[in-house]
Protein backbone atom coordinates (compact mmCIF):
# COMPACT_ATOMS: atom_id res chain seq x y z
CA UNK A 1 0.00 0.00 0.00
CA UNK A 2 0.88 3.53 -0.54
CA UNK A 3 2.16 5.49 2.43
CA UNK A 4 0.25 8.91 2.91
CA UNK A 5 0.56 11.79 4.99
CA UNK A 6 -1.94 13.96 6.71
CA UNK A 7 -1.41 16.98 8.90
CA UNK A 8 -1.88 15.54 12.41
CA UNK A 9 -4.73 18.11 13.42
CA UNK A 10 -7.26 20.40 12.39
CA UNK A 11 -10.05 22.84 13.41
CA UNK A 12 -13.54 23.63 11.71
CA UNK A 13 -16.43 25.72 12.77
CA UNK A 14 -19.36 24.18 13.06
CA UNK A 15 -21.42 24.75 9.67
CA UNK A 16 -18.78 25.12 7.46
CA UNK A 17 -17.17 23.04 5.04
CA UNK A 18 -14.17 20.62 6.54
CA UNK A 19 -11.25 20.23 3.93
CA UNK A 20 -9.05 17.18 5.29
CA UNK A 21 -6.15 16.80 2.97
CA UNK A 22 -4.10 13.71 2.01
CA UNK A 23 -0.90 13.66 0.30
CA UNK A 24 0.03 9.89 -1.59
CA UNK A 25 2.73 10.42 -3.98
CA UNK A 26 3.93 7.10 -4.52
CA UNK A 27 0.16 5.87 -5.89
CA UNK A 28 0.12 3.46 -8.19
CA UNK A 29 -2.34 3.00 -11.33
CA UNK A 30 -4.47 0.24 -9.21
CA UNK A 31 -4.83 1.68 -5.97
CA UNK A 32 -7.82 3.54 -4.36
CA UNK A 33 -7.83 6.46 -1.66
CA UNK A 34 -10.58 5.36 1.09
CA UNK A 35 -11.51 7.55 3.84
CA UNK A 36 -11.88 5.84 7.43
CA UNK A 37 -13.01 7.94 10.35
CA UNK A 38 -12.93 6.97 13.95
CA UNK A 39 -14.95 8.95 16.63
CA UNK A 40 -13.18 8.43 20.12
CA UNK A 41 -13.50 5.27 21.61
CA UNK A 42 -15.50 4.13 18.67
CA UNK A 43 -14.36 1.42 15.47
CA UNK A 44 -13.43 2.66 12.58
CA UNK A 45 -16.31 3.69 9.92
CA UNK A 46 -15.89 3.65 6.26
CA UNK A 47 -16.89 6.56 4.80
CA UNK A 48 -15.89 7.01 0.73
CA UNK A 49 -13.44 5.92 -1.40
CA UNK A 50 -12.61 6.54 -5.34
CA UNK A 51 -10.13 5.93 -7.89
CA UNK A 52 -9.66 8.82 -10.16
CA UNK A 53 -13.11 10.70 -10.45
CA UNK A 54 -14.32 12.60 -7.96
CA UNK A 55 -17.11 10.97 -5.62
CA UNK A 56 -19.92 11.73 -3.31
CA UNK A 57 -22.02 10.04 -0.86
CA UNK A 58 -24.53 11.28 2.09
CA UNK A 59 -21.47 11.57 4.16
CA UNK A 60 -19.05 13.47 2.19
CA UNK A 61 -16.87 14.04 -1.28
CA UNK A 62 -13.99 13.33 -2.28
CA UNK A 63 -11.70 15.49 -4.36
CA UNK A 64 -8.82 13.29 -5.94
CA UNK A 65 -6.14 15.53 -8.01
CA UNK A 66 -5.41 14.77 -12.11
CA UNK A 67 -2.23 13.40 -11.32
CA UNK A 68 -3.89 11.35 -8.11
CA UNK A 69 -0.70 12.14 -6.01
CA UNK A 70 -3.10 14.07 -3.68
CA UNK A 71 -6.41 14.33 -2.50
CA UNK A 72 -9.15 15.89 0.27
CA UNK A 73 -11.73 14.66 2.31
CA UNK A 74 -15.10 17.11 2.19
CA UNK A 75 -17.61 17.65 4.83
CA UNK A 76 -19.90 20.09 3.22
CA UNK A 77 -21.16 21.17 6.52
CA UNK A 78 -19.41 19.97 9.71
CA UNK A 79 -21.14 19.26 12.90
CA UNK A 80 -19.96 18.57 16.78
CA UNK A 81 -20.35 14.52 16.00
CA UNK A 82 -17.89 15.43 12.73
CA UNK A 83 -15.22 15.33 16.08
CA UNK A 84 -13.17 12.34 15.17
CA UNK A 85 -9.94 11.09 13.54
CA UNK A 86 -9.99 10.99 9.45
CA UNK A 87 -7.68 8.13 8.21
CA UNK A 88 -6.93 8.33 4.42
CA UNK A 89 -5.37 4.96 3.47
CA UNK A 90 -4.82 3.90 -0.33
CA UNK A 91 -4.73 0.04 -1.27
CA UNK A 92 -5.53 -1.75 -3.52
CA UNK A 93 -9.41 -3.43 -3.38
CA UNK A 94 -9.71 -7.29 -2.20
CA UNK A 95 -6.87 -8.82 -4.13
CA UNK A 96 -5.67 -11.67 -1.90
CA UNK A 97 -3.30 -10.61 1.21
CA UNK A 98 -3.73 -6.94 0.05
CA UNK A 99 -7.10 -6.75 2.03
CA UNK A 100 -5.58 -5.77 5.19
CA UNK A 101 -6.11 -2.10 5.97
CA UNK A 102 -3.01 -0.08 7.33
CA UNK A 103 -3.62 2.72 9.44
CA UNK A 104 -1.46 5.69 9.53
CA UNK A 105 -1.73 8.36 12.45
CA UNK A 106 -4.93 10.18 10.78
CA UNK A 107 -5.80 13.82 11.34
CA UNK A 108 -7.61 14.88 14.45
CA UNK A 109 -10.87 17.01 13.53
CA UNK A 110 -12.26 19.13 16.21
CA UNK A 111 -15.33 20.58 14.78
CA UNK A 112 -15.60 23.67 17.29
CA UNK A 113 -19.08 25.40 18.49
CA UNK B 1 -28.89 -5.92 10.80
CA UNK B 2 -26.45 -6.06 13.64
CA UNK B 3 -23.04 -5.68 11.75
CA UNK B 4 -20.46 -6.87 13.43
CA UNK B 5 -21.02 -7.89 17.31
CA UNK B 6 -17.82 -7.84 19.86
CA UNK B 7 -17.92 -9.20 23.22
CA UNK B 8 -17.35 -8.75 25.60
CA UNK B 9 -17.11 -4.68 25.79
CA UNK B 10 -14.21 -4.65 28.95
CA UNK B 11 -12.48 -7.32 30.64
CA UNK B 12 -9.58 -7.33 32.61
CA UNK B 13 -7.23 -10.00 32.94
CA UNK B 14 -4.34 -11.14 35.47
CA UNK B 15 -0.77 -11.57 34.20
CA UNK B 16 -0.35 -15.25 32.59
CA UNK B 17 -4.54 -15.80 32.45
CA UNK B 18 -5.91 -17.21 28.82
CA UNK B 19 -9.06 -15.77 27.25
CA UNK B 20 -11.47 -15.91 23.82
CA UNK B 21 -12.53 -12.22 22.33
CA UNK B 22 -15.45 -13.29 20.66
CA UNK B 23 -16.51 -11.73 17.27
CA UNK B 24 -19.84 -12.18 14.83
CA UNK B 25 -20.66 -10.67 12.00
CA UNK B 26 -23.91 -10.92 10.00
CA UNK B 27 -23.26 -9.73 6.61
CA UNK B 28 -21.70 -12.90 5.05
CA UNK B 29 -18.56 -11.09 4.59
CA UNK B 30 -15.67 -13.51 3.40
CA UNK B 31 -13.20 -12.03 4.79
CA UNK B 32 -12.52 -10.99 9.22
CA UNK B 33 -9.72 -9.24 10.81
CA UNK B 34 -8.82 -8.56 14.45
CA UNK B 35 -6.36 -5.04 14.74
CA UNK B 36 -5.20 -3.54 18.08
CA UNK B 37 -5.30 0.51 19.02
CA UNK B 38 -2.79 1.39 21.97
CA UNK B 39 -3.28 4.88 23.02
CA UNK B 40 -2.70 7.79 20.75
CA UNK B 41 -1.78 4.99 17.63
CA UNK B 42 -3.30 3.61 14.84
CA UNK B 43 -4.88 -0.12 14.74
CA UNK B 44 -2.23 -2.46 13.63
CA UNK B 45 -3.52 -5.58 12.53
CA UNK B 46 -3.46 -8.89 14.48
CA UNK B 47 -4.62 -11.89 12.29
CA UNK B 48 -6.82 -11.69 9.87
CA UNK B 49 -9.13 -14.54 7.48
CA UNK B 50 -9.89 -14.47 3.51
CA UNK B 51 -12.86 -17.27 4.36
CA UNK B 52 -13.87 -20.61 6.85
CA UNK B 53 -11.19 -23.08 7.55
CA UNK B 54 -8.31 -20.01 6.28
CA UNK B 55 -6.27 -17.76 8.33
CA UNK B 56 -2.89 -15.52 8.60
CA UNK B 57 -1.12 -13.37 10.21
CA UNK B 58 -1.03 -9.66 10.43
CA UNK B 59 1.48 -7.43 11.33
CA UNK B 60 1.25 -8.40 15.67
CA UNK B 61 0.57 -12.03 15.95
CA UNK B 62 2.63 -12.70 18.29
CA UNK B 63 0.61 -14.12 21.74
CA UNK B 64 -2.49 -14.72 19.79
CA UNK B 65 -4.37 -17.10 18.23
CA UNK B 66 -7.51 -17.29 15.71
CA UNK B 67 -9.68 -20.08 14.53
CA UNK B 68 -12.50 -19.94 11.37
CA UNK B 69 -14.71 -22.52 11.51
CA UNK B 70 -17.44 -20.96 10.22
CA UNK B 71 -18.23 -17.61 8.20
CA UNK B 72 -19.80 -15.41 11.11
CA UNK B 73 -17.47 -16.23 13.74
CA UNK B 74 -14.08 -15.26 14.18
CA UNK B 75 -12.48 -15.57 18.00
CA UNK B 76 -9.24 -13.94 19.45
CA UNK B 77 -7.22 -16.01 21.39
CA UNK B 78 -4.84 -15.16 24.03
CA UNK B 79 -3.02 -17.23 25.23
CA UNK B 80 -1.07 -16.52 28.16
CA UNK B 81 -1.73 -11.98 28.91
CA UNK B 82 0.86 -10.61 29.70
CA UNK B 83 0.73 -6.31 30.46
CA UNK B 84 1.91 -5.56 26.68
CA UNK B 85 -1.17 -7.06 25.47
CA UNK B 86 -3.44 -3.75 27.29
CA UNK B 87 -5.10 -2.47 24.21
CA UNK B 88 -8.61 -1.75 22.40
CA UNK B 89 -9.02 -4.92 20.24
CA UNK B 90 -11.88 -4.36 17.31
CA UNK B 91 -12.73 -6.87 14.81
CA UNK B 92 -14.04 -5.98 11.34
CA UNK B 93 -15.46 -7.66 8.77
CA UNK B 94 -15.23 -6.44 4.81
CA UNK B 95 -16.48 -7.34 1.40
CA UNK B 96 -15.65 -4.92 -2.03
CA UNK B 97 -17.82 -1.89 -0.15
CA UNK B 98 -15.74 -1.31 2.35
CA UNK B 99 -15.13 -2.85 6.26
CA UNK B 100 -17.40 -2.76 9.21
CA UNK B 101 -15.82 -2.30 12.45
CA UNK B 102 -17.66 -4.18 16.11
CA UNK B 103 -17.44 -1.13 18.70
CA UNK B 104 -14.43 -2.94 20.69
CA UNK B 105 -13.19 -4.84 23.96
CA UNK B 106 -11.18 -2.91 26.05
CA UNK B 107 -8.69 -5.27 27.84
CA UNK B 108 -6.43 -4.57 30.90
CA UNK B 109 -3.82 -6.98 31.71
CA UNK B 110 -2.84 -6.34 34.98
Amino acid sequence: DAKTTQPPSMDCAEGRAANLPCNHSTISGNEYVYWYRQIHSQGPQYIIHGLKNNETNEMASLIITEDRKSSTLILPHATLRDTAVYYCIVRQPFSGSARQLTFGSGTQLTVLP
Amino acid sequence: NAGVTQTPKFQVLKTGQSMTLQCAQDMNHEYMSWYRQDPGMGLRLIHYSVGAGITDQGEVPNGYNVSRSTTEDFPLRLLSAAPSQTSVYFCASSNRQGYTFGSGTRLTVV
